[in-house]
């Protein structure tokens, strides 16, 4: 079966700009979870979905937002963006929970200048 | 607080010897997971290996196994018969259902020598 599907892979915006990530799970998965990974701060959480409705959000201003729609598919948005914003960005879907396996995608990689 | 801790910011070991790379972690619960995972320089993290805390027995996934301490909060990985494809970043991570969140440790960075 498909993966984890994260589009685009690569992004340069520039600061001040917005920019949204999207994310599409696997087929028959609900949770999709968002996490920022940096040279500096390692893996942080970001926020998590579960049937359209965010279960949790990790301790990122509200620039950040996301969504899930009714077919699992999630996009996160990133508002005003900032140099630290730079990161890669990775979505991971899983059944019900983060307690079962989480499937990763590829990541898109923001650049910001 | 949830906290991980991955102590060793690089490892290298020779093909086919054995290596364990370690992991620490705090939590106020009782029912939680914990969970190795391996980032290649693909970037895509794949599970190694899943750890149920109210499970005594540690995992084991073919060459892979955990040492899981629970009174000492150690979740640490052995990596036997190590190949060249097991160059990576291996991550671990602590799961609790009350969060929905998986907390990370900074990794670890494998090297391979031929």
């Amino acid at each position: 079966k498909a993966g984890v599907t994260q589009t685009p892979r690569y992004l340069i915006k520039t600061r001040g700009q917005q920019v949204t990530l999207s994310c599409s799970p696997i087929s028959g998965h609900r949770s999709v979870s968002w996490y920022q990974q940096t040279p500096g701060q390692g893996l942080q959480f970001l926020f998590e979905y579960f049937s359209e409705t965010q279960r949790n959000k990790g301790n990122f201003p509200g620039r950040f937002s996301g969504r899930q729609f009714s077919n699992s598919r999630s996009e996160m948005n990133v508002s005003t963006l900032e140099l630290g914003d730079s990161a890669l960005y990775l979505c991971a879907s899983s059944r019900d929970r983060g307690r079962d396996e989480a499937f990763f995608g590829q990541g898109t990689r923001l650049t910001v200048v | 607080a949830q906290t991980v801790t991955q102590s060793q910011p690089e490892m290298s070991v020779q093909e086919a010897e054995t290596v364990t790379l370690s992991c620490t972690y705090d939590t106020s619960e009782s029912d939680y997971y914990l969970f190795w995972y391996k980032q290649p320089p693909s970037r895509q993290m794949i599970l190694v290996i899943r750890q149920e805390a109210y499970k005594q027995q540690n995992a084991t996934e073919n060459r892979f196994s955990v040492n899981f301490q629970k009174a000492a909060k150690s979740f640490s990985l052995k990596i036997s018969d190590s190949q060249l494809g097991d160059a990576a970043m291996y991550f671990c991570a602590h799961y609790m259902d009350s969060n929905y969140q998986l907390i990370w440790g900074a990794g670890t960075k494998l090297i391979i020598k031929p």
